[in-house]
């Protein structure tokens, strides 16, 4: 069974530039997470999706973080503008049940 | 709210020495407990779960028991090896619904040979 595939793995962008993340979860799996990881700390939740709907979207940025999932199957996270606090690895998870498997990450670095 | 307390790091042992990492939880009700692992350069990684209480997670010799009287999931392995440097994370699942994780602070543990 594939994995949750994300791309890209590494991106260096500008502060102010904007950055976009892409998954695709694995087959058959309805809910689909976005966290962030910053580096020392364990991830923390930005965006959770049942289908192509919003379950939880309390620890989003809204002025600079949009997410979708059209579909109900691919999601694109993006960031505009970037801030250096942004700067995190960011880990894309799907779900059917009570266990959640998580793709290698976005590794994004704001300069 | 929910919430994980790691034993702090960095954690640095000798090959084949006996390895705990403390975690505490604070929740209502009866969540899912998890360890994940971290290996540089990677993603997270489920290590073992326990879906209720007195349940013992296992899996490549790490073992955890959820301990509802002392809220415990403390991870321990007997016998490290070097391949077993990372950052492990406890997690506390949601009760209910769709799962939704909680991560501890996370704890690098470092093995010699």
């Amino acid at each position: 069974e594939a994995g949750v595939a994300q791309s890209p793995r590494y991106k260096i962008i500008e502060k102010r530039q904007s950055v976009a993340f892409w998954c695709n979860p694995i087959s058959g799996h309805a809910t689909l997470y976005w966290y962030q990881q910053i580096l020392g700390q364990g991830p923390k939740l930005l965006i959770q999706f049942q289908n192509n709907g919003v379950v939880d979207d309390s620890q989003l940025p809204k002025d600079r973080f949009s997410a979708e999932r059209l579909k109900g199957v691919d999601s694109t996270l993006k960031i505009q503008p970037a801030k250096l606090e942004d700067s995190a690895v960011y880990l894309c998870a799907s779900s059917r049940g009570n266990t959640i498997y998580f793709g290698e990450g976005s590794w994004l670095t704001v300069v | 709210g929910n919430s994980v307390t790691q034993m702090e790091g960095p954690v640095t042992l000798s090959e084949e020495a006996f390895l705990t990492i403390n975690c505490t939880y604070t929740a209502t009700g009866y969540p899912s407990l998890f360890w994940y692992v971290q290996y540089p350069g990677e993603g997270l990684q489920l290590l073992l779960k326990a879906t209720k209480a007195d349940d013992k997670g296992s899996n490549k010799g790490f073992e955890a028991t959820y301990r509802k009287e002392t809220t415990s999931f403390h991870l321990e392995k007997g016998s490290v090896q070097v391949s077993d440097s990372a950052v492990y994370f406890c997690a506390l699942g949601s009760v209910g619904g769709a799962q939704k994780l909680v991560f501890g602070q996370g704890t690098r543990l470092t093995i010699n040979p």
